[in-house]
């Protein structure tokens, strides 16, 4: 089935831990996005990939780090987290950044 | 700073037409759009409007003004199921997409 998948869909992290959200498409799209997603916020831009091999930053970068190796996959790392990294971590992929964007279904994220 | 306004909640009955807004300030602007998201789940692409007007699909409309910076949502023949958080979003002069908050959408029968 095509579209965008996230794993995993919950975690429950110890502070401090490493930890890798993955996210794989196979939509052939170019533009890959990491999003968090809080009570009362809209949805907040952490990294963002136009193209394989190119990754940028986003509104709230600090705290994460992405790599895009090639078209499909763009995994999101959480280098040493902290509680305030708790929130639904959504990926999302669009053809190009003049159309709409897919989102996986999102993985729940809680730093204790 | 870019801004997205949206109001945080409405209710509105089944079978009725209700009117979700949204106002920006960006740096540039190069297209709006509007997503559903029901409760615990992803967000999914309603429509999108580059120009001025109305764009119309199905049960729902999208209006566009760029000299005010606003736009609304129209929901026409409600059913139960339009019950979910409505996202506006507007991609800004770097082509990034900057989210309002969301208007979540009580229908009550």
């Amino acid at each position: 089935i095509a579209g965008i998948t996230q794993a995993p869909t919950s975690q429950i992290l110890a502070a401090g831990r490493r930890m890798t959200l993955r996210c794989t498409q196979d939509m052939r799209h170019n533009a890959m996005y990491w999003y968090r997603q809080d009570l009362g916020l809209g949805l907040r831009l952490i990294h963002y990939s136009n193209t394989a091999g190119t990754t940028g930053k986003g509104e709230v970068p600090d705290g994460y780090s992405v790599s895009r190796a090639n078209t499909d996959d763009f995994p999101l790392t959480l280098a040493s987290a902290v509680p305030s990294q708790t929130s639904v971590y959504f990926c999302a992929s669009s053809d190009n950044s003049n159309t709409e964007a897919f989102f996986g279904q999102g993985t729940r994220l809680t730093v204790v | 700073g870019q801004n997205i306004d949206q109001p945080t909640e409405m209710t509105a009955t089944e079978g009725a037409i209700v009117q979700i807004n949204c106002t920006y300030q960006t740096s540039g602007f190069n297209g709006l759009f509007w997503y559903q998201q029901h409760a615990g789940e992803a967000p999914t692409f309603l429509s999108y409007n580059v120009l001025d007007g109305l764009e119309e699909k199905g049960r729902f409309s999208s209006f566009l003004s760029r000299s005010k910076g606003y736009s609304y949502l129209l929901l026409k023949e409600l059913q139960m199921k339009d019950s979910a958080s409505y996202l506006c979003a507007v991609r800004d002069s770097n082509y990034q997409l900057i989210w309002g908050a969301g208007t979540k959408l009580i229908i009550k029968p």
